[in-house]
């Protein structure tokens, strides 16, 4: 299966503790994208990349939190210093950009990775 | 800005009957917009997307939405409802003019399905 993948799928850390989350893409596709889901709510746009650049931070991404995509293909999401409200589902979805402005931009999500902070 | 809401938390049908999850937005672009599901401990899934084209949209497992932009309404419907429906459904609006990418989600319609 080439789908999006993410690592771990579960994560229970303890308040003030670092955590890393992994999301690998579909190969070709050159958008990468967090979203964050809390309970019962729809996910929220965190950041993006296209390519190796970061293009967009949303307000939600405090400076405790830091993603990265180096060589334009995996990315990771980093959480510093950890607290009982990070607690969510952190989704990773990609995209295969062209010049059209409405082509081919639809976002396949990966499976997510649920973070409990205690 | 753009936004989606979901008029619906919560809606319940009976198996092989239809199914209707309501959806509104407001854009001050001509919007694109997206029907996705998700299941229990699964990914979120594209069930079909509006881009300006015809519509009526039809999507995957017999889903289609249609667009109507005097109502500013992009309604999911389903003429038969099946077990395997269940789940969380989100309508979605993309943010911003052309192709910038972020999406924003609605609150979401849980939809149960009796036997």
């Amino acid at each position: 299966d080439t789908g999006v993948s993410q690592n771990p799928r579960h994560k229970i850390t303890k308040r003030g503790q670092n955590v890393t989350f992994r999301c690998d893409p579909i190969s070709e596709h050159n958008r990468l994208y967090w979203y964050r889901q809390t309970l019962g709510q729809g996910p929220e746009f965190l950041t993006y990349f296209q390519n190796e650049a970061q293009l967009e931070k949303s307000r939600l991404l405090s400076d405790r939190f830091s993603a990265e995509r180096p060589k334009g293909s995996f990315s990771t999401l980093e959480i510093q210093r950890t607290e009982q409200g990070d607690s969510a589902m952190y989704l990773c979805a990609s995209s295969l950009v062209g010049t059209s402005p409405y082509g081919t931009d639809t976002q396949y999500f990966g499976p997510g990775t649920r973070l409990t902070v205690l | 800005a753009q936004s989606v809401t979901q008029l619906d938390s919560h809606v319940s049908v009976s198996e092989g009957t239809p199914v209707l999850l309501r959806c509104n937005y407001s854009s001050s672009y001509s919007p694109s917009l997206f029907w996705y599901v998700q299941h229990p401990n699964k990914g979120l899934q594209l069930l079909l997307k509006y881009t300006s084209a015809a519509t009526l949209v039809k999507g995957i497992n017999g889903f289609e939405a249609e667009f109507k932009k005097s109502e500013t309404s992009f309604h999911l419907t389903k003429p038969s409802a099946h077990m395997s429906d269940a789940a969380e459904y989100f309508c979605v609006v993309i943010h911003g003019s052309g192709n910038t990418g972020k999406l924003i989600f609605g609150q979401g319609t849980t939809l149960q399905v009796k036997p």
